[in-house]
């Protein structure tokens, strides 16, 4: 299973643009790339996902180098209602072994 | 929001008694995952299965068993809870769309708080 690396926590301030960094030296050549959020007491909830290069949503941009062992989510312009924690996740789809790390913090200040 | 239920949502128990957890999903979806989240951590993968009757072991898988006799319920249980079985489960559900480059994505329940005195 690739183990992920993410930042314990970050801080920002609403309208900022946020850059979360994932490193997963160890990804496989099946694996794919996905990033969650969770809010306190609910389950996370799916950002987006990727395999290599770019990916865009109506929420979210998912860089991955052509390397990719890491990979970097970016939200726009941050809102209070962002704060969470993201989580990225790296595994197989269809296998069901996906891991998750401890994930990253991420406080929105006014 | 998916259609996933868990019951109970809150259950404390003592250590040695059995403990059995339900996941009901109306998607009809292919996977379902058991994942349990303690304090300040991520979510780590107990079981799943990827079909009726078809499971296989995830990360920490000691201690529990699972079964999947229908598409819809998925069964988390306990044999003899213990004190550091007490956690939030979470259980989840997915349907793989295709190829490489066609988005796949969980979808999780609301979890259930087990506390194990």
């Amino acid at each position: 299973l690739a183990k992920t690396t993410q930042p314990i926590s970050m801080d920002s301030y609403e309208g900022q643009e946020v850059n979360i960094t994932c490193s997963h030296n160890n990804i496989a050549t099946n694996d794919y790339i996905t990033w969650y959020q969770q809010f306190p007491s609910q389950g996370p909830r799916f950002i987006i996902q990727g395999y290599k290069t770019k990916v865009t949503n109506e929420v979210a941009s998912l860089f991955i180098p052509a390397d990719r062992k890491s990979s970097t989510l970016s939200l726009p312009r941050v809102s209070l209602s962002d704060t969470a924690v993201y989580y990225c996740l790296v595994g197989e789809t269809n296998a069901g072994k996906s891991t998750f790390g401890d994930g990253t913090t991420l406080t929105v200040k006014p | 929001d998916a259609g996933i239920t868990q019951s109970p949502r809150h259950k404390v128990t003592e250590t040695g008694t059995p403990v059995t957890l339900r996941c009901h999903q109306t998607e009809n979806h292919r996977y379902m995952y058991w994942y349990r989240q303690d304090p300040g951590h991520g979510l780590r993968l107990i079981h799943y299965s990827y079909g009726v009757k078809d499971t296989d072991k995830g990360e920490v898988s000691d201690g529990y068993s699972v079964s999947r006799s229908k598409t819809e319920d998925f069964l988390l249980t306990l044999e003899s809870a213990t004190s550091s079985q007490t956690s939030v489960y979470f259980c989840a559900i997915s349907e793989s769309i295709g190829n490489r480059g066609d988005s796949y994505e969980q979808y999780f329940g609301p979890g259930t708080r087990l506390t194990v005195t």
